[in-house]
Parts: C-alpha cells; structure tokens; sequence
C-alpha cells in the first residue's frame, strides 16, 4: 500500500474550516484514500473515503487532486469535539482489508 | 445498536505474566483485527480472521502472541510471558465482508511493569 505524507500538528479556530492536507505520490490507479479520526482514549472513527471524485457525507469533504498524488479533508465548521488525530490511509482494495496508518495529523480546535 | 466491545479496559500486569484480552465484535460482522497502538504512535496491525479462520497473523510480533476466535465471533487475544515493550493499546476492529468501514472498540490499555 502507498505510503502517506501528513503534517504532524495544526490548528484551528472554533467554526472555520479545517483542511488537512495529506500527499500519497506513490497511489496506484486502484488505491482508495481513506480518512479515520481518533479522539483521545477513543478507537479510530472511519470518516470518508474515495477513489477518484470528491466525495461529502455529514462529517467531512474529501478533495482528490486530479493525478491523485494529494487530497485534502474537510472539516467545514469546526468544533471543539474535532480535535484529535487525523490519518490518512491509502489501501488498495475495498472489502476486509488491513489498515497501515501513519503518524497522522494532530488537529486542536480553539475556542 | 451496540458497538465494538472490549474488555477489560485497563490490564496491568507483572513482566512474566500471561495476560487474555477480549473482543465482542458488533453481530454478524465477519471480519476481525486487532491492532497494537503505542504511546504517539499510529494503530498497528496484527492478525485478522475471517469468521473463525485466521487468514493474516503477519504482524504479530512474538510467538508469545496468539490469538484465536473459535466460534467466528468473540475474538481473544493471548500474550504470554508479557514483557515491558508489550505495554500498549490493543485495538479490536470488525467489519462487514464488503464494507470499506471498520469499527473499533474502545481498546485495552495494557501496562506490563
């Protein structure tokens, strides 16, 4: 699976938007990125995934640069219950599949 | 309905001694990890069974770790003999065959002194 590239802290004020970026040079054409997010003393929590297309749902929006080297999560109102660890995942099949994460991106939310 | 379920929460044990971590996976879901979390680090994978057959242990560290799932549904996870570099979270997750979401228990916090 393809190595990920994320920054290892950011933050972010109550109610704006919080974008994480997140570089996967190395995807394959069959690669999904995924995005899962642990609070603290909490297991990780799926976000959103996608192949190809922007993809949305009530938690976040997921950007997918065209050559699909880079993507961006969206968090679009921010709150204080955002904080935490945000990982992005590249994995090569759907269906039951082991997940690699990386150091992921530590996100505060301030008031 | 109910989640991912492990027990107990918190294990502390003496260097040298066997420890057993329990997961109740949500019903019906075919698909079982677990995964070692140490402290600042992302989750790491360890062995994955679908129903009660064990088809990925690559990631076991020792053969001081085994884990099992007899019947296809609670999952348990052995270590024996446990030693210091074992302190760590331990991560139970279950899935449906065909869905790209995996839902994780709380996690055992395992402190070996």
């Amino acid at each position: 699976d393809a190595k990920t590239t994320q920054p290892p802290s950011m933050d972010c004020a109550e109610g704006r938007a919080a974008n994480l970026p997140c570089n996967h040079s190395t995807i394959s054409g069959n690669e999904y990125v995924y995005w899962y997010r642990q609070i603290h003393s909490q297991g990780p929590q799926y976000i959103i995934h996608g192949l190809k297309n922007n993809e949305t749902n009530e938690m976040a929006s997921l950007i997918i640069t065209e050559d699909r080297k880079s993507s961006t999560l969206i968090l679009p109102h921010a709150t204080l219950r955002d904080t935490a660890v945000y990982y992005c995942i590249v994995r090569r099949e759907q269906g039951a599949q082991k997940l690699v994460f990386g150091q992921g991106t530590r996100l505060t939310i301030n008031p | 309905g109910a989640g991912v379920s492990q027990s107990p929460r918190y294990k502390v044990a003496k260097r040298g001694q066997d420890v057993a971590l329990r997961c109740d996976p949500i019903s019906g879901h075919v698909s079982l990890f677990w995964y070692q979390q140490a402290l600042g680090q992302g989750p790491e994978f360890l062995t994955y069974f679908q129903n009660e057959a064990q088809l990925d242990k690559s990631g076991l560290p020792s053969d001081r770790f085994f884990a099992e799932r007899p019947e296809g549904s609670v999952s348990t996870l052995k270590i024996q003999r446990t030693q210091q570099e074992d302190s760590a979270v331990y991560l139970c997750a279950s899935t449906r065959e065909v869905t790209h979401e995996q839902y994780f228990g709380p996690g055992t916090r395992l402190t070996v002194t």
